[in-house]
């Protein structure tokens, strides 16, 4: 049974950079039909994309987040990385990494439990 | 950009059928995935590619998806039932979710 942990600092000032890292256990990173993804909630709101990453590197993300996100991909610790620079309150959310599965178009089958984010000085 | 539009409440008698909608142009040529939270809990999916039940997710869920509209329902609704029920598609490669729907039990 796969299980994905995220981790991270709770608590991030403004203008700083917040950085998560998602840990997966029960199978490795690399096998099989699958690509890594962000999602973040904001309290008593909906779901949120911040974009997804493949094992090979390759990328995709949230237009209206683009310029702000980098993931990474560590397969030798089985983690994959989320990093969202210049962060405002409007980045305080609940933090969700998953696992997405390319051969049933996408879905996404897997979630951690989430991670709070709160920023603020 | 691409947006999923769903009700934002659906009420329904336990025992009974549930449906939540959701909106977007040309839904019907993409496929569509619901997820189910509870309150204080990660998603979970219930349905993909438009009407594929995972392992483990109750018959009484089925989905279907056409034209701009693609379909959650709940059929024999139960109290466990009671949750936030959000759509999702693939606009190019960017994943899209809907607004969310909060089905009530009553």
């Amino acid at each position: 049974q796969v299980q994905l942990q995220e981790s991270g600092p709770g608590l991030v000032k403004p203008s700083q950079t917040l950085s998560l890292t998602c840990t997966v256990s029960g199978g490795s990173i690399t096998s099989g039909s699958y690509y890594w993804s962000w999602i973040r909630q904001p309290a008593g709101k909906g779901l949120e994309w911040i974009g997804r990453i493949f094992t090979s590197g390759s990328t995709n993300h949230n237009p209206s987040l683009k310029s702000r996100v980098t993931m990474s991909v560590d397969t030798s610790k089985n983690q994959f990385s989320l990093k969202v620079s210049s962060v405002t309150a409007a980045d305080t959310a609940v933090y969700y990494c998953a696992r997405g599965n390319i051969e049933a178009a996408g879905p996404l089958d897997y979630w951690g439990q989430g991670t709070l984010v709160t920023v603020s000085s | 950009s691409y947006e999923l539009t769903q009700p934002p409440s659906v009420s329904v008698s336990p025992g009974q059928t549930a449906s939540i909608t959701c909106s977007g142009d040309k839904l019907g040529d993409k496929y569509v995935c619901w997820y189910q939270q509870k309150p204080g809990q990660s998603p979970v999916l219930v349905i993909y590619r438009d009407s594929k039940r995972p392992s483990g997710i109750p018959e009484r869920f089925s989905g279907s998806n056409s034209g701009n509209t693609a379909t959650l329902t709940i059929s024999g609704t139960q109290a466990m039932d009671e949750a936030d029920y959000y759509c999702q598609a693939w606009d190019s490669s960017s994943a899209v979710f809907g607004t969310g729907t909060k089905v009530s039990v009553l």
